[in-house]
């Protein structure tokens, strides 16, 4: 089953804050969060694995709620680079199989 | 190690006809993915390999579609008797075994017409 992302789209000036959410009724092994900018293939980010740490990558960085199961990605100081689409990948089993959310789009303006 | 690479970019055939894409995975990487992607949509999987064996397919798949990863290597995709749904960015990805992040190619835009 699709996990649900929200927001569905968020429009940001340059330095604000902003996070998403990904959301599944399932339980999960890992969540993988990507970037795809317009016209090119989504770039990895982060995996975020069950009892797993919270995951960092310079400004940005995820966390994994398990009870909840729902992942949360935190984009701080936003930079005019972090445009796109942010897709979460839910694994279950850790069967190597991703189901894809929606994506949240995002803008951010100088 | 130059990344994933895919073949052709863009496509474009006459409902009716069939059409290969090929991707090339990173070097050592075992697992190879397929994905279709529409426009404001995430990519939906298609099928898996790891090394050379179709793990899984999605049932979603209709049987025009077929995969081989003959080698263990590179990977083809197949779709017979093109319909104009078939009309979407075809994604392929790999990951190695000592992880389950995967590396995407840069897609083959196929166009029915």
């Amino acid at each position: 089953q699709q996990p649900v992302q929200s927001p569905q789209a968020v429009i940001l000036r340059e330095g604000e804050d902003a996070v998403i959410n990904c959301s599944s009724s399932k339980a999960l092994y890992s969540v993988h969060w990507y970037r795809q900018k317009h016209g090119e293939a989504p770039v990895f980010l982060m995996i975020l694995l069950k009892g797993g740490e919270q995951m960092r990558h310079e400004k940005i960085s995820a966390s994994f709620n398990e009870k909840k199961q729902q992942s949360s990605l935190y984009l701080t100081a936003s930079q005019l680079s972090y445009s796109g689409t942010y897709f979460c990948g839910t694994e279950r089993d850790s069967n190597y199989q991703l189901i894809w959310g929606a994506g949240t789009k995002l803008i951010i303006k100088p | 190690d130059t990344g994933v690479s895919q073949n052709p970019r863009h496509k474009i055939t006459k409902r009716g006809q069939n059409v290969t894409f090929r991707c090339d995975p990173i070097s050592e990487h075992n697992r190879l993915y397929w994905y279709r992607q529409t426009l404001g949509q995430g990519p939906e999987f298609l099928t898996y390999f790891q090394n050379e064996a179709q793990l899984e397919k999605s049932r979603l798949l209709s049987d025009r579609f077929s995969a081989e990863r003959p080698k263990g290597s590179f990977s083809t995709l197949e779709i017979q008797r093109t319909e104009q749904g078939d009309s979407a960015m075809y994604l392929c990805a790999s990951s190695s075994r000592h992880g389950h992040e995967q590396y995407f190619g840069p897609g083959t835009r196929l166009t029915v017409t």
